[in-house]
């Protein structure tokens, strides 16, 4: 089954302590990305990557890292946790939009919620 | 400065009937239009999308319409299901911007029985 999957599903942590949001997809695809949802605010996206060793800022990069060392993860760091990074997160993947591929359609995971105390 | 606009933050509709639910944006680069449905602890689902060179694109009993020249899209839902009830969100992308995807901030609709 074509999945993106993300671990943990729900976190609560404490300020400052690291943490690692896991993503992975099976699909083999070429883009993946990372948002946030917040109410009010709609998906607003953290950083993405186009293939493996290439990851570019997105809106709201601000308080984390990526890493793309494999093609079917891409796992999101938050060094030092604040507050205002308590959010829910969504990791997606698509293949890569071109003259073959009309569809910029996003595979999203299920979410992680997280909560920094 | 928001690109993608959702302006009504939710719309309840009775089943059967027809749910519109609006998009407005702001940015002319923009070549790709998506639809997306959520529903609570789920990630969002590709729905339907509109290529900037169309107007119209329909799956069942979903039509995207698209008004370039107002900068406005819409999603009609005909007839409308209970099932349908669920956050849908408006994305838009320009092809130099590599596939990333603008998001509007969402729409609750409400299908009542």
């Amino acid at each position: 089954e074509a999945q993106v999957t993300q671990n943990p599903r729900y976190l609560i942590t404490v300020t400052g302590k690291k943490l690692t949001v896991t993503c992975s997809q099976n699909m083999n695809h070429e883009y993946m990305s990372w948002y946030r949802q917040d109410p009010g605010l709609g998906l607003r996206q953290i950083y993405y990557s186009m293939n493996v060793e290439v990851t570019d800022k997105g809106d709201v990069p601000e308080g984390y890292k990526v890493s793309r060392k494999e093609k079917r993860n891409f796992p999101l760091i938050l060094e030092s946790p604040s507050p205002n990074q308590t959010s829910l997160y969504f990791c997606a993947s698509s293949s890569i939009p071109g003259p073959r591929f009309p569809s910029y359609e996003q595979y999203f995971g299920p979410g992680t919620r997280l909560t920094v105390t | 400065d928001q690109q993608v606009k959702q302006n009504s933050p939710s719309l309840s509709v009775q089943e059967g009937r027809i749910s519109i639910l609006n998009c407005d944006y702001t940015n002319s680069m923009f070549d790709y239009f998506l639809w997306y449905k959520k529903y609570p602890a789920e990630g969002p689902t590709f729905l339907i999308s509109i290529s900037s060179i169309k107007d119209k694109n329909e799956d069942g009993r979903f039509t995207v319409f698209l008004n370039k020249s107002a900068k406005h899209l819409s999603l009609h839902i005909v007839p409308s299901q209970p099932g349908d009830s669920a956050v849908y969100f408006c994305a838009a992308s320009a092809w130099r911007s590599q596939g990333n995807l603008i998001f509007g901030k969402g729409t609750k609709l409400s299908v009542k029985p």
